[in-house]
C-alpha cells in the first residue's frame, strides 16, 4: 500500500499565482486533512473533511479552498498565492480507530 | 483555541540515555497520538492511546494517556542515534470533533 500520497513534493510561484496540491490515500479512510507546518511550530490544521462530502475550517482557512472529490482525493487550492504561504503541506488521513497517517508533505515556496 | 504545551523544546542527550517529553493542555483529550519527523518527511506514527491511564509500549518507547486526560508522556530507553529527530504529539478533543491539536515539538538531537 501507498498510504498518503501527495503531488507536487516541491513548487515555486510567483505572488498571485494559483495552483492545486493534490492528496490521495488508498487506507479507504473517511476523513481526511491538509495541515501547514511553519519552522518552530507544529502542524496547524488549514481544512479537514470528516467524510465524502463534506469538508470544515480548520484554525488558519484564509486563502486557501478544498475539495473532496472522492472518498480517496482531498486537493488544495490557493487561489493567489502570497509570500505567508510559503510553508511545507502535509495531508493526512485517518480512519476508525482514530490514528492519522501523513505523507511526505509538499514543499511550496511563494515568491 | 486549544493548544498543546509540548516540553521541552529540544535536548541534547547521550547515545544510551533515557528521554522523557510531555504535552500538556487545559483541555481534555480522548486520543493522544505521538508523532515522530525525520528532517524532509512526514510524521511518522509512533503509538496511539485512547483512554486515560493507558501505557502503551512501541520497542523502546513507551508512552502514556495521563490520568487527568489533559496530558501525555512519551519516554524513550537507551537512545540511539537514529532515535535523532522531532517529536510531536496529537490529541483529539473529547468534543466528537474529527480534529486533532498538535504540540510544537521535541527537538531530540543524540549525541554518539
Amino acid at each position: 500500500n501507498a498510504g498518503v500520497t501527495q503531488t507536487p513534493k516541491f513548487q515555486v510561484l510567483k505572488t498571485g499565482q494559483s495552483m492545486t496540491l493534490q492528496c490521495a490515500q488508498d487506507m479507504n479512510h473517511n476523513s481526511m486533512y491538509w495541515y501547514r507546518q511553519d519552522p518552530g511550530m507544529g502542524l496547524r490544521l488549514i481544512y479537514y473533511s470528516a467524510s465524502e462530502g463534506t469538508t470544515d475550517k480548520g484554525e488558519v482557512p484564509n486563502g486557501y479552498n478544498v475539495s473532496r472529490l472522492n472518498k480517496r482525493e482531498f486537493s488544495l487550492r490557493l487561489e493567489s498565492a502570497a509570500p505567508s504561504q510559503t510553508s511545507v503541506y502535509f495531508c493526512a488521513s485517518s480512519g476508525g480507530l482514530k490514528t492519522q497517517y501523513f505523507g511526505p508533505g509538499t514543499r511550496l515556496l511563494v515568491l | 483555541g486549544q493548544q498543546l504545551n509540548q516540553s521541552p523544546q529540544s535536548m541534547f542527550i547521550q547515545e544510551g540515555e533515557d528521554v522523557s517529553m510531555n504535552c500538556t493542555s487545559s483541555s481534555i483529550f480522548n486520543t493522544w497520538l505521538w508523532y515522530k519527523q525525520d528532517p524532509g518527511e512526514g510524521p511518522v506514527l509512533l503509538i496511539a492511546l485512547y483512554k486515560a491511564g493507558e501505557l502503551t509500549s512501541n520497542g523502546r518507547l513507551t508512552a502514556q494517556f495521563g490520568i487527568t486526560r489533559k496530558d501525555s508522556f512519551l519516554n524513550i530507553s537507551a537512545s540511539i542515534p537514529s532515535d535523532v529527530g522531532i517529536y510531536f504529539c496529537a490529541g483529539q478533543l473529547s468534543s466528537g470533533t474529527y480534529k486533532y491539536i498538535f504540540g510544537t515539538g521535541t527537538r531530540l538531537k543524540v549525541l554518539a
